[in-house]
């Protein structure tokens, strides 16, 4: 019974092609974040939501867009993926305590862009 | 600009030696430093926050600000340590988490 759930769990999709992430949380958090990680530069903020009308770019957001459909759902969308987005993408929650409060991290999606 | 900087991308010890995993922040505010890690098929999570000054499972880290580093330090090391390791910063004014590059600690029977 994961905290915050993320599908696909893999994917391979094709240059061009327009692909959705999805993420959900039973936290009951506010804020919600995706990043990616790639071999040697760690973990990159795409967007982030401090709540349903609140969405802010990271520091990697081009080429990227997200909806939050609920305070438990948080999408991510490649509109026309291309092959330097292949990478491993995760979806974290974290409360309003400040930013001392524990994030709380999806189990990744593999994407995977040819 | 805030910035993470973990200079090993790869470290490797014995079982028993001391480990120590070196992280720089660059941040002109206040700074609020963490450590998380990922062990293999898991999750990220939560290993440990400088304001705690809590030791987990035998890590310890202390925050330096004079030298602006937050390193992870366990005196034994033990082959269950072996994983994913990412040093992070807390952008107080932001609410958001930036990460370092991350370094891979294997632990050698």
């Amino acid at each position: 019974d994961a905290d915050v759930t993320q599908t696909p769990r893999n994917r391979i999709t094709k240059t061009g092609k327009r692909i959705m992430l999805e993420c959900s949380q039973t936290k009951g958090h506010d804020r919600m974040y995706w990043y990616r990680q790639d071999p040697g530069l760690g973990l990159r903020l795409i967007y982030y939501s401090f709540d349903v009308k609140d969405i802010n770019k990271g520091e990697i957001s081009d080429g990227y867009s997200v909806s939050r459909q609920a305070q438990a759902k948080f999408s991510l969308s490649l509109e026309s993926a291309i092959p330097n987005q292949t990478a491993l993408y995760f979806c974290a929650t974290s409360g309003t305590g400040g930013t001392n409060t524990e994030a709380f991290f999806g189990q990744g999606t593999r994407l995977t862009v040819v | 600009a805030q910035r993470v900087t973990q200079p090993e991308k790869l470290l490797s010890v014995f079982k028993g030696a001391p480990v120590e995993l070196k992280c720089n922040y660059s941040y002109s505010g206040s700074p609020e430093l963490f450590w998380y890690v990922q062990y293999s098929r898991q999750r990220l999570q939560l290993l440990l926050r400088h304001i705690s000054r809590e030791s987990i499972k035998g890590f310890t880290a202390d925050l330096n600000k004079g030298e602006t580093s937050f390193h992870l330090k366990k005196p034994f090391a033990q082959e269950e340590d072996s994983a994913m390791y990412y040093c992070a910063l807390g952008l107080r004014g932001a609410q958001k988490l930036v990460f370092g590059q991350g370094t891979r600690l294997t632990i050698n029977p």
